[in-house]
C-alpha cells in the first residue's frame, strides 16, 4: 500500500501561514498533486510537484522530497476562503489520495 | 482550464432501485474517465477507471456488477448504482484527463453527486 498520511485538522490565523505535510509508502510514482476541496464541492487543483524541490504559486508553495517520502503545502497570507480540505495524492496516472487535511481559518 | 460536467449534483432515490450519474468532458476528449466515492470526512476512493469502448477496471473489493460503468464516447461516461441501499449513500465524483495528455497532466474533476438512498 501506500500508506498517504497527513495531519487531520489545523487552525490558523488570517494572514497567517500554515504547513501542511503529506508522507507516504511507495515503491514509485509519477508526481505528487495538491488539491483543495470545499465541503460537498470537488476538488480543484493546487499544485505538481514532479521533481524534488520546491514550486511556488502565488500564495500557495508546494515541496516534494522522493528520498524522504515526504512533501507538503505552504499556504500564505491566509484568508478565510482558505478555510477547506487539502488532499494530497500520488499519481500513478491512477490518483491514490490521503485523508485531507481540514485548515479552518480564524480571524 | 477544462470543464467536467457530472449530473445530477444531488439525487435520493428509495432502497431497490437504481440511480444513473453522469460525467461529461465539456471542452475536451477524455479516453479515460476516474470514478470515487467519498464518506464525510474521508478521503477520496477510487471505484473504478473507466476506459472508452472497453470494460472499466474496478478496484479491489468494489462489485463491479452493483456499480455499473459506461464510457460510450470520449465524453461521456455513466455510473449507475444499482439495487440501491442506504449503505451506498455517498458523495461520488468522477475526473478525466485529456486524451492527449502524458502521465503528469492535471486530472479535472466534476461537482461531485451526492446520494442518499432511504
Amino acid at each position: 500500500g501506500q500508506n498517504i498520511d497527513q495531519p487531520t485538522e489545523m487552525t490558523a490565523t488570517e494572514g497567517a501561514i500554515v504547513q501542511i505535510n503529506c508522507t507516504y509508502q511507495t515503491s514509485g510514482f509519477n508526481g505528487l498533486f495538491w488539491y483543495q476541496q470545499h465541503a460537498g464541492e470537488a476538488p480543484t487543483f493546487l499544485s505538481y510537484n514532479v521533481l524534488d524541490g520546491l514550486e511556488e504559486k502565488g500564495r500557495f508553495s508546494s515541496f516534494l522530497s522522493r528520498s524522504k517520502g515526504y512533501s507538503y503545502l505552504l499556504l500564505k497570507e491566509l484568508q478565510m476562503k482558505d478555510s477547506a480540505s487539502y488532499l494530497c495524492a500520488l499519481n500513478d496516472y491512477k490518483l491514490s489520495f490521503g485523508a485531507g487535511t481540514t485548515v479552518t481559518v480564524r480571524a | 482550464g477544462a470543464v467536467v460536467s457530472q449530473h445530477p449534483s444531488w439525487v435520493i432515490c428509495k432502497s431497490g432501485t437504481s440511480v444513473k450519474i453522469e460525467c461529461r468532458s465539456l471542452d475536451f476528449q477524455a479516453t479515460t474517465m476516474f470514478w470515487y466515492r467519498q464518506f464525510p470526512k474521508q478521503s477520496l476512493m477510487l471505484m473504478a477507471t473507466s476506459n472508452e469502448g472497453s470494460k472499466a477496471t474496478y478496484e479491489q473489493g468494489v462489485e463491479k456488477d452493483k456499480f455499473l460503468i459506461n464510457h460510450a464516447s470520449l465524453t461521456l461516461s455513466t455510473l449507475t448504482v444499482t439495487s440501491a441501499h442506504p449503505e451506498d449513500s455517498s458523495f461520488y465524483i468522477c475526473s478525466a484527463r485529456r486524451a492527449q495528455g502524458g502521465m503528469n497532466t492535471e486530472a479535472f474533476f466534476g461537482q461531485g453527486t451526492r446520494l442518499t438512498v432511504v
